[in-house]
């Protein structure tokens, strides 16, 4: 395992519904991240939390909503999905060194991901 | 677009053998990293080579770079079923989080 645990692993909604995706992180990293993985595609960053502060948002669509409450947990809330949403969301978190100090040699450590489907 | 290509999309070969994967990127990078999935998993990193390394070994693993070329390569030899995966290139460029290609499936066969 790579000490970064995702609930639920699969997930089904309707298009009216509203769920919550959980990611908790063991290694005492500072920064966490969300990415979508759909198939034939490259991996999708979403968000980005660099100690609970949300550093990137790469255009993603309101009913996705990010929650950060501290730098072990991030959560991804899900409302009023489309079925073009259906994918793998895949949690990672990592040890982000301070700028200007050492390089930047960000490994990311994924979870197991949750594979939602949207009816 | 700073994402990786990785070459050839679907790989298959036989035991032992060994298998070969290419990543292309476009602009001058930190450091380029290697990740494993199996089916419906996460990602694992495998290694990281920087910008400034042109081999590095881990286990069965052999990475080059080639920065003139802006590519990669990984090679996993001797090759066993249990590798079967798809394997992605990352890059690292500035202050950019990691940028995935699409990756290679790799299938070896008993």
């Amino acid at each position: 395992e790579t000490g970064v645990t995702q609930t639920p692993r699969h997930l089904v909604m309707g298009m009216t519904n509203k769920k919550s995706l959980k990611c908790e992180q063991h290694l005492g990293h500072n920064a966490m991240y969300w990415y979508k993985q759909s198939a034939k595609k490259p991996l999708e960053l979403m968000f980005v939390y660099n100690f609970k502060e949300q550093t990137e948002n790469n255009s993603v669509p309101s009913r996705f909503s990010p929650e950060c409450p501290n730098s072990s947990h991030l959560f991804l809330h899900l409302h009023t999905l489309q079925p073009e949403d259906s994918a793998l969301y895949l949690c990672a978190s990592s040890q982000e060194p301070i700028q200007g100090l050492i390089l930047f040699e960000e490994k990311l450590f994924f979870g197991s991901g949750t594979q939602l489907s949207v009816l | 677009s700073q994402q990786g290509e990785e070459d050839p999309q679907a790989l298959s070969i036989q035991e032992g053998e060994n298998a070969t994967m290419n990543c292309s990127y476009k602009t001058s990078i930190n450091n380029l990293q290697w990740y494993r999935q199996n089916s419906g998993r996460g990602l694992v990193h495998l290694i990281l080579i920087r910008s400034n390394e042109r081999e590095k070994h881990s286990g069965r693993l052999r990475v080059t770079l080639d920065t003139s070329k802006k590519s990669s390569s990984l090679l996993i030899t001797a090759s066993r079923a249990a590798d079967t995966a798809s394997y992605f290139c990352a890059t690292e460029a500035g202050y950019s989080t990691l940028t995935f290609g699409k990756g290679t499936m790799l299938l070896v066969s008993p």
